[in-house]
């Protein structure tokens, strides 16, 4: 059962255009998502946050937004550059929980970016 | 900055054999993660710990053992090895559980069973 679901394996896009990544969760009790960027042969590298007291969160060309009557949130990256070619994870705690919560992730997205 | 250290970055192993994997937390973080990520998965959370106790458990199974050192290390221990724990496993630290819930991940660690 995919509590964190990121329906599209693949995303291409033209550089200098908007990406927009997509992820839904059927977990009521996830309150605080994550995206993070990954290359082969690494670590996942954290992005941003969001948590679900708020609807919109912005760090430099990454903005994130959370509509949580959806149980869905987005990635968005502008403009988009070669080196964002990567897989995106999204990934969602129960952090109010009050442990050290491990993350559920969605299986990702490989996003290409098109010179 | 100093980030997550994993070590071996590669290991090769038999089944039935026992394998240690270590994990060296970004200085001053104090909850320590490990993740499992098999080939074309997205990452499974196995286990974590805060100040040297364990605080959440995800699917790890009963063959593995993990513990959080004084020095906020973390060792995760395999036994019986078998091959679908092939695998990339992930460390990740995080500081004060209450404040930040960021993770930050180490490179991995490959282990290939066979």
């Amino acid at each position: 059962d995919q509590q964190v679901k990121q329906n599209s394996p693949s995303l291409s896009v033209q550089e200098g255009r908007i990406s927009i990544l997509n992820c839904d969760y059927t977990n009521s009790m996830f309150d605080y998502f994550l995206w993070y960027k990954k290359y082969p042969a690494e670590g996942p590298t954290f992005l941003i946050s969001i948590s679900s007291i708020k609807d919109k969160n912005e760090d430099g060309r990454f903005t994130v937004f959370l509509n949580k009557s959806a149980k869905h949130l987005s990635l968005h990256i502008v403009p988009s550059q070669p080196g964002d070619s990567a897989v995106y994870f999204c990934a969602a705690s129960a952090a109010s929980g009050g442990g050290a919560d491990g993350l559920t992730f969605g299986k990702g997205t490989h996003l290409i970016i098109q010179p | 900055a100093a980030g997550v250290i994993q070590s071996p970055r590669h290991l090769i192993k038999e089944k039935r054999e026992t394998a240690t994997l270590k994990c060296y937390p970004i200085p001053r973080h104090d909850t320590v993660y490990w993740y499992q990520q098999g080939p074309g998965q997205d990452p499974q959370f196995l286990i974590s710990f805060y100040e040297k106790m364990q605080s959440d458990k995800g699917s790890i199974p009963d063959r593995f053992s993990a513990q959080q050192f004084s020095d906020y290390h973390s060792e995760l221990n395999m036994s019986s090895l078998e091959l679908g724990d092939s695998a990339l496993y992930f460390c990740a630290s995080s500081l004060d559980r209450g404040a930040s819930y960021e993770q930050y991940f180490g490179p991995g660690t490959r282990l290939t069973v066979t």
